[in-house]
């Protein structure tokens, strides 16, 4: 079973219009991670968030934390048409055990 | 610098036969995982090896499939034999070391099995 649960399941929006997509997760985190993944490629690493931080920034990538709600949400800015792909959030657990979610699927029309 | 390397990219073969696909991570890169990935849905960690040790494989199927990582470098994941429902990407990762947290992924193996 997997950890995370990412929400929507899919997205899709007009170019340059903001995108958000939330993450949730069952059991206590050491930190989070959102990664992106372009059809029929590997995962990429766009940004990690530590369990005592509420707030990240990235270029055009935003990312909270909310540990109390066991929750995550991404917001990319000023969406591009190659924004288009799948997000996915990773929880790393004690003893760095990762856990990905279920990923939403992000498309963003020129 | 050189990404993950996997080979091959795509695989098919029959039912009950044997396959095994190939990983090397980034030179230096000590955390190795190997993930299956089903379509529209995240990976799932098979295996993660700290240099030669397999440190996590309790969601390895150890019926069917093996791994090793020889030296503690390059790779190797195997099923045999491989059944219908293991059609499915597999996708290798290394980090520099466990508490890095940060992977980096080869752009994976799909393997369709008929």
């Amino acid at each position: 079973s997997q950890q995370g649960e990412e929400d929507p399941q899919a997205l899709s929006i007009q170019e340059g219009e903001n995108a958000t997509m939330n993450c949730s997760y069952k059991t206590s985190i050491n930190n989070l991670q959102w990664y992106r993944q372009n059809s029929g490629r590997g995962l990429v690493h766009l940004i990690l968030i530590r369990s005592n931080e509420r707030e990240k920034h990235s270029g055009r990538l935003r990312v909270t934390l909310d540990t109390s709600k066991k929750s995550s949400s991404l917001l990319i800015t000023a969406s591009r048409a190659a924004d288009t792909a799948s997000y996915f959030c990773a929880t790393a657990l004690t003893g760095n055990q990762f856990y990905f979610g279920t990923g939403t699927s992000l498309t963003v029309i020129p | 610098e050189a990404g993950v390397v996997q080979s091959p990219r795509y695989k098919i073969i029959e039912k009950k036969q044997p396959v095994a696909f190939w990983c090397n991570p980034i030179s230096g890169h000590n955390t190795l995982y190997w993930y299956l990935q089903n379509l529209g849905q995240g990976p799932e960690l098979l295996i993660r090896y700290e240099n030669e040790e397999a440190v996590d494989d309790s969601q390895l199927p150890k019926d069917r499939f093996s791994a090793e990582r020889l030296k503690g470098v390059d790779s190797t994941l195997k099923i045999q034999p491989a059944e219908l429902g293991d059609s499915a990407v597999y996708l290798c990762a290394s980090s520099p070391r466990a508490s890095s947290y940060e992977q980096y992924f080869g752009p994976g193996t799909r393997l369709t099995v008929t």
